[in-house]
């Protein structure tokens, strides 16, 4: 059964650093892996989409990497404002022939002014 | 703003009460999801409308009823919830459903709180 885990829960860094969150898969037998991130009280947003055949995608200054044989995915935000405060989440395709998304808890960001 | 739309944002019930949630998607997309999302724990699937027909059922308690009258529709019908039940309700859809390519979109959710 695949689980997704994401450490850290949450992270609070001062504003300007680089920094990666981490997502890992027991299953490495996915079809691709989506980040998205969601603001407080508010919906979410696909930020990137990795299909299993790519290493990374990136989109501004995010990047996303995916390593299937290791089952890890990282989110790579580069000179990170207060705007990207939010929670980012990943999530896989599960392999119940129904696709359904399997998430993860999510990591909570905060950038410091 | 997304192209999925939510109402109410905010409803606040008691354990007697019967309310409703709205979904509207205004994607031609042809699925709909209901997830439920509550604090620190991982999205929940509840329902699957793929073509106004329900798919998956994931276990949910019946004072949940889903309904689709249309493939832009979602409304998801509450009745003798429970504090528990107390959490941020989150409707999604994509253009297929049952496809390792799935992209779903989503509403910007409906905070429920029952007293």
């Amino acid at each position: 059964k695949q689980e997704v885990t994401q450490i850290p829960a949450a992270l609070s860094v001062p504003e300007g650093e680089n920094l990666v969150l981490n997502c890992s898969f027991t299953d490495s037998a996915i079809y691709n892996l989506q980040w998205f991130r969601q603001d407080p009280g508010k919906g979410l947003t696909s930020l990137l989409l990795i299909q299993s055949s790519q290493r990374e995608q990136t989109s501004g200054r995010l990047n996303a990497s995916l390593d299937k044989s290791s089952g890890r995915s990282t989110l790579y935000i580069a000179a990170s404002q207060p705007g990207d405060s939010a929670t980012y989440l990943c999530a896989v395709p599960g392999r119940d022939g129904n696709y359904q998304l399997i998430w993860g808890a999510g990591t909570k960001l905060i950038i410091k002014p | 703003e997304t192209g999925v739309t939510q109402t109410p944002r905010h409803l606040v019930m008691g354990m007697t009460n019967k309310k409703s949630l709205k979904c509207e998607q205004h994607l031609g997309h042809n699925a709909m999801y209901w997830y439920k999302q509550s604090a620190k724990k991982p999205l929940e699937l509840m329902f699957v409308y793929n073509f106004k027909e329900q798919t998956e059922n994931n276990s949910v308690p019946s004072r949940f009823s889903p309904e689709c009258p249309n493939s832009s529709h979602l409304f998801l019908h509450l009745h003798t919830l429970q504090p528990e039940d107390s959490a941020l309700y989150l409707c999604a859809s994509s253009q297929v459903f049952g496809s390792g390519a799935n992209v779903l979109t989503f509403g910007a959710g409906s905070r429920l709180t029952v007293l």
